[in-house]
């Protein structure tokens, strides 16, 4: 079974500093993608930046980048230039392709943070 | 707006009433996914949907049901409420892995969330 663990229950950064928010995972499979999730208070999920395992070069967007360790099975998310507007709960996700085919994403407890003016 | 749209969007129930949360979504994607928040939890999957025709258990399923009416709608039925079930729900559709073995990740709707008194 994967498992996703965020160890971070809550952080908070300076306005237009730079944050990282920690993940780290457990998986014997080889073809999978991880997932950075934002849920703001309206509590709509959505999708930051995605990860492809087999990749060995960190996704970006924007201001959002990825430190994809994959022999130490970490995922960590730095946010740059942090914006009020980045308060949220963020969860790291994964899910794994294996055989006849996996379709269960699965989660990390989350990390909230919170952007100080 | 393409996307998933999940109703309703708040409900309370009384202990041992039944009520089934609506999902659909207009994307064309194969899988279909119930998913429930708890605070400090992340999200756990109830049941999940990999194609039409099919449903399967995840991590959470006792006290609930599913149908996949077809392509597009996929319901949860709890028939019976309990308090343990006073959650907030969110339903999620992906394309799947397709080919070559790629993931795009899951949409989201805006979640329901649901008080059992």
């Amino acid at each position: 079974a994967q498992t996703v663990t965020q160890s971070q229950p809550e952080m908070s950064v300076q306005e237009a500093e730079t944050v990282t928010l920690s993940c780290t995972y457990d998986t014997s499979e080889s073809n999978y993608y991880l997932f950075w999730y934002k849920q703001p208070p309206s509590r709509q999920m959505i999708l930051v930046i995605r990860q492809e395992a087999y990749k060995q070069q960190n996704a970006t967007e924007n201001r959002f980048s990825v430190n994809f360790q994959k022999a130490a099975k970490s995922f960590s998310l730095k946010i740059s230039d942090s914006q009020l507007g980045d308060t949220a709960m963020y969860f790291c996700a994964f899910i794994a392709y294996s055989g006849a085919g996996s379709y269960q994403l699965t989660f990390g407890k989350g990390t909230k943070l919170s952007v100080i003016p | 707006n393409a996307g998933v749209t999940q109703t309703p969007k708040f409900q309370v129930l009384k202990t041992g009433q039944s009520m089934t949360l609506q999902c659909a979504q207009d994307m064309n994607h194969n899988s279909m996914y119930w998913y429930r928040q708890d605070p400090g939890m992340g999200l756990r999957l109830i049941y999940y949907s990999a194609s039409e025709g099919t449903t399967d258990k995840g991590e959470v399923p006792n006290g609930y049901n599913v149908s996949r009416l077809n392509k597009r709608e996929f319901s949860l039925r709890l028939e019976s409420a309990a308090p343990s079930q006073t959650s907030v729900y969110f339903c999620a559709s992906t394309q799947g892995w397709g080919q070559p073995r790629r993931n795009y990740g899951y949409t989201f709707g805006s979640g329901t969330r649901l008080t059992v008194v």
